[in-house]
């Protein structure tokens, strides 16, 4: 049972370049997210998707961009890579918070952008 | 101002002792309240949740909701070495649906 899994693990970019993160999940859930996480801050929503067919932006969407490409898959884009957007990133998936559920991380993705 | 406030600690407490983590939350909306718990270089890993105001036990920990007072809490009885972790609060924002916010989370820290 792989649950969430994202790739790459580790990532190391120029300014300027751009990728995309990849992630899969395996839990038949509607709602799918992308959060980062810097020292100190806790994680930041980037991007969620409530459900197959829908983005919202969240607190921290500038600079990325994200596709729901269908219920498993979930990708998030940068453009043109910039050092403040080195992080950790996480994708995570849940069904309805209303019915008990909860949300599954992935591994993470450690970028470094030089 | 942030949706969800934690202290940043470290909180250090002693081993068997009581550990208290508090969080605040500003969007009074919200209906779902979420406590996860993160090891460092790990994902994080859900402990609690509660929906309903009051206390709602599990082992060792004991989560309290005040809606009132937009105040969530994580209570750690007996604490031990390998609770040493960082602790989020997550809450369902009314801002969208199943839409989950974090706080930046409190760094525990138990001695033996």
């Amino acid at each position: 049972n792989a649950g969430v899994t994202q790739t790459p693990k580790f990532q190391v970019l120029k300014t300027g370049q751009s990728m995309t993160l990849q992630c899969a999940q395996d839990m038949n859930h509607n709602s799918m997210y992308w959060y980062r996480q810097d020292p100190g801050m806790g994680l930041r929503l980037i991007y969620y998707s409530a459900s197959e067919g829908t983005t919202d932006k969240g607190e921290v969407p500038n600079g990325y961009n994200v596709s729901r490409l269908n219920k498993r898959e979930f990708s998030l884009r940068l453009e043109s890579a910039a050092p403040s957007q080195t992080s950790v990133y996480f994708c995570a998936s849940s069904d309805s918070f209303g019915g008990g559920a909860e949300a599954f991380f992935g591994q993470g993705t450690r970028l470094t952008v030089v | 101002q942030k949706e969800v406030e934690q202290n940043s600690g470290p909180l250090s407490v002693p081993e068997g002792a009581i550990a208290s983590l508090n969080c605040t939350y500003s969007d009074r909306g919200s209906q779902s309240f979420f406590w996860y718990r993160q090891y460092s270089g790990k994902s994080p890993e859900l402990i609690m949740f509660i929906y309903s105001n009051g206390d709602k036990e599990d082992g060792r920990f004991t989560a309290q909701l005040n809606k009132a007072s937009q105040y969530v809490s994580l209570l750690i009885r007996d604490s031990q070495p390998s609770d040493s972790a960082t602790y989020l609060c997550a809450v369902e924002s009314s801002g969208g649906y199943n839409k989950l916010i974090f706080g930046a989370g409190t760094r525990l820290a138990v001695h033996p």
